[in-house]
């Protein structure tokens, strides 16, 4: 299985500040025939089901605010919070599509400082 | 738009089996389109597989369940089932419907989840 590795676990960001959460896959998720990396994010707020943000490491969904983004390549991967607000608050995941079992990450823990 | 909506049981005794429905809506079942599975949140920890299926009969388990869990679809009532037999106190955790295009593979659709608990 690929394991997804996510740092750090928990992070504290003031409003308005940047947030940064990284994402290590233990093996290679571009693809070649395609050159699409296989990695999604997801973002959870308490008390709900998880809501797709990402695709492809940094195609968004329709309607995700442009401040978040994602990068990365090959096996590392990055999502940022421009700007944090106050309803950024939640636990984001990273998921690689690439291989079945389509492994998650641990989950990082997003909250304001 | 794709809705999920999971019922069951929210309390099972330890040794017998957890049996849940998920309601698909606003998306063919039996398109292979899609896919269909489950994944489960322990409290306070992160998301793990069940299992998932597509309608030709592709289907994973994940193996840390040993063969316990068995995914079914209803076509006539557009539902996916689980079952999970031989439950115990660890199997307590949330459980969320899920799917997603079966091209991008990410899961795009989710239940609102419904929690189960494992007592007696």
């Amino acid at each position: 299985d690929i394991v997804m590795t996510q740092s750090p676990e928990s992070l504290a960001v003031s409003l308005g500040e940047r947030a940064t959460i990284n994402c290590k896959s233990s093996q290679n998720i571009l693809y070649s025939s395609d050159n699409k990396n296989y990695l999604a994010w997801y973002q959870q707020k308490p008390g709900q089901p998880p809501k797709l943000l990402i695709s492809w490491a940094s195609t968004p969904e329709t309607g995700v605010p442009d401040r978040f983004s994602g990068s990365g390549s090959g096996t590392d991967f990055t999502l940022t919070i421009s700007s944090l607000q106050a309803e950024d608050v939640a636990v984001y995941y990273c998921q690689q599509y690439y291989i079945t079992p389509r492994t998650f990450g641990q989950g990082t823990k997003v909250e304001i400082k | 738009q794709v809705q999920l909506q999971e019922s069951g049981p929210g309390l099972v005794k330890p040794s017998q089996t957890l049996s849940l429905t998920c309601t698909v809506s606003g998306a063919s079942i039996t398109s292979d389109d899609y896919y269909w599975g489950w994944v489960r949140q322990h409290p306070g920890k992160g998301l793990d597989w069940i299992g998932y299926t597509y309608y030709s009969g592709i289907t994973y388990y994940n193996p840390s369940l040993k063969s316990r869990a068995t995914m079914s679809i209803d076509t006539s009532k557009s539902r996916l089932s689980l079952k999970l037999t031989s439950v115990t106190a660890a199997d307590t955790a949330m459980y969320y419907c899920a799917g997603g295009s079966s091209i991008v593979a990410t899961v795009g659709y989710w239940g609102q989840g419904t929690l189960v608990t494992v007592s007696s």
